[in-house]
């Protein structure tokens, strides 16, 4: 069964903290790993990352995947208060359906 | 302006009401999906569609059911909530299935409480 564990489950840092969250998975036929940021609405799309494109940058956050190790990192510089939200990492393995397994989620708290 | 709706926002009832969450997108997707949200389960998938009178299920498909009569909508239908149902709903959809190059474009949620 593919598995997708996120850590820190949570997280409080203070504004211009460095943080770097957690994604290892465990799934057959490996395609992406997708990165979503969920406030009080649908998760919006961050990243994703393929064996062809393993490190992305945006501003502020950057991502890589680690194909080696089955995990990715999100990493968040120089944190604002608008970067509190639940950060959620998913796998597209290939299989039929396009199913995405998602994990937990690292709820992160940015405060002034 | 290229969006996923989704009807009820939110939704109160009582355990064997049936009810419907309507999903529609106006981006011409192929494939669209239905996902709940648990505290510390993250998104699970609950059925699929790849294309018109295409569907199959999820990871968590019992209690519910879809249907993909045109391309635009997905709705949800629960024949029978149960206390266990409650949860955040979101639709999704994206170009194509099985196409890890496109971005699944979420609703704005339904928030389902069953009594």
């Amino acid at each position: 069964e593919d598995k997708v564990v996120q850590s820190p489950l949570s997280l409080v840092v203070h504004e211009g903290d460095t943080v770097t969250l957690n994604c290892s998975y465990e799934v057959t036929n490996f395609r992406s790993l997708l990165w979503y940021k969920q406030e009080k609405k649908a998760p919006t799309f961050l990243f994703m990352l393929t064996s062809s494109g393993i490190e992305k940058k945006s501003g502020r956050l950057s991502s890589i995947l680690d194909k080696k190790e089955l995990s990715s990192i999100l990493n968040i510089t120089a944190t604002q208060t608008g970067d509190s939200a639940i950060y959620l990492c998913a796998v597209d393995a290939n299989n039929a359906g396009n199913m995405l397994t998602f994990g937990g989620g690292t709820r992160l708290m940015v405060k002034p | 302006e290229a969006q996923v709706t989704q009807n009820p926002r939110y939704l109160i009832t009582v355990t064997g009401k049936k009810l419907t969450v309507t999903c529609s997108q106006n981006m011409n997707h192929e494939y669209m999906s239905w996902y709940r949200q648990d505290p510390g389960l993250g998104l699970r998938q609950i059925y699929y569609s790849m294309n018109v009178e295409v569907t199959d299920k999820g990871d968590v498909p019992e209690g519910y059911k879809v249907s993909r009569k045109e391309k635009r909508n997905f709705p949800l239908i629960l024949e029978s909530p149960s206390p266990n149902q409650t949860s955040l709903y979101f639709c999704a959809s994206s170009l194509l299935a099985g196409g890890s190059t496109d971005t699944q474009y979420f609703g704005p949620g339904t928030r389902l409480t069953v009594l």
